[in-house]
């Protein structure tokens, strides 16, 4: 059974700082991974998705790469700004299967 | 890109009453739509998985007879909370794309807040 865990749970960062937020899910027989924001009370709002035999993905200032051996995906956040501050989850879509979601890192860019 | 539509966005109900929720994909056809359910503090669960034309499949330990969910059409899916209590209360959120089993990227609906008194 799949399971996706992320670190850390919370990270509080000045405005303007380069940040990473970890992925790690235990069957590396994936189909995609796809990393999400979520604004409280929000729904979810779709940042990147890699497919299987991608490394990596790029939109603005979000970069997403994805190691499937290891079992590890990341994204990257450049030059972070408070309009960042959300809940970011990634979540795992398995062969048979649905997503499966991480528990989220909550993010707080302070001005 | 593909939009996807839910409502109402927040209800709030008695115990013991019932609540719809609308799933509707507004510029594309979705032959199958899933139903997340979000805990506070705690990642979306896949409560359901929703085929048109057909019964609905639903996760272990999500009961049928509860969380009613109704795929009429290519464009809309709801999902009926039934006799609700306070435990149900939580945030439902909605995806369609892909096809059952595959998992394609999906685009979700914002959510809706239930909350039961």
């Amino acid at each position: 059974k799949q399971e996706v865990t992320q670190i850390p749970a919370a990270l509080s960062v000045p405005e303007g700082e380069n940040l990473v937020l970890n992925c790690s899910f235990t069957d590396s027989a994936i189909y995609n991974l796809q990393w999400f924001r979520q604004d409280p009370g929000k729904g979810l709002t779709s940042l990147l998705l890699i497919q299987s035999s991608q490394r990596e993905q790029t939109s603005g200032r979000l970069n997403a790469s994805l190691d499937k051996s290891s079992g590890r995906s990341t994204l990257y956040i450049a030059a972070s700004q408070p309009g960042d501050s959300a809940t970011y989850l990634c979540a795992v879509g398995n062969y048979g299967q649905n997503f499966v979601f991480g528990p989220g890192t909550r993010l707080s860019v302070l001005p | 890109g593909a939009v996807v539509s839910q409502h109402p966005s927040r209800v709030i109900c008695k115990s013991g009453t019932s609540v719809k929720i609308e799933c509707r994909s507004l510029d594309f056809q979705a032959t199958t739509m899933f139903w997340y359910r979000q805990f506070p503090k705690k990642s979306l669960m896949l409560m359901a998985t929703s085929n048109e034309g057909s019964k609905a499949t639903y996760e272990q330990g999500v009961e049928k007879d509860k969380f009613l969910i109704n795929h009429a059409s290519l464009t809309l899916s709801t999902l009926t909370v039934t006799s609700a209590h306070p435990e149900d209360s939580s945030f439902y959120i909605c995806s369609a794309g892909g096809l059952a089993g595959v998992a394609d990227e999906q685009y979700f609906g914002p959510g809706t807040r239930l909350t039961v008194t």
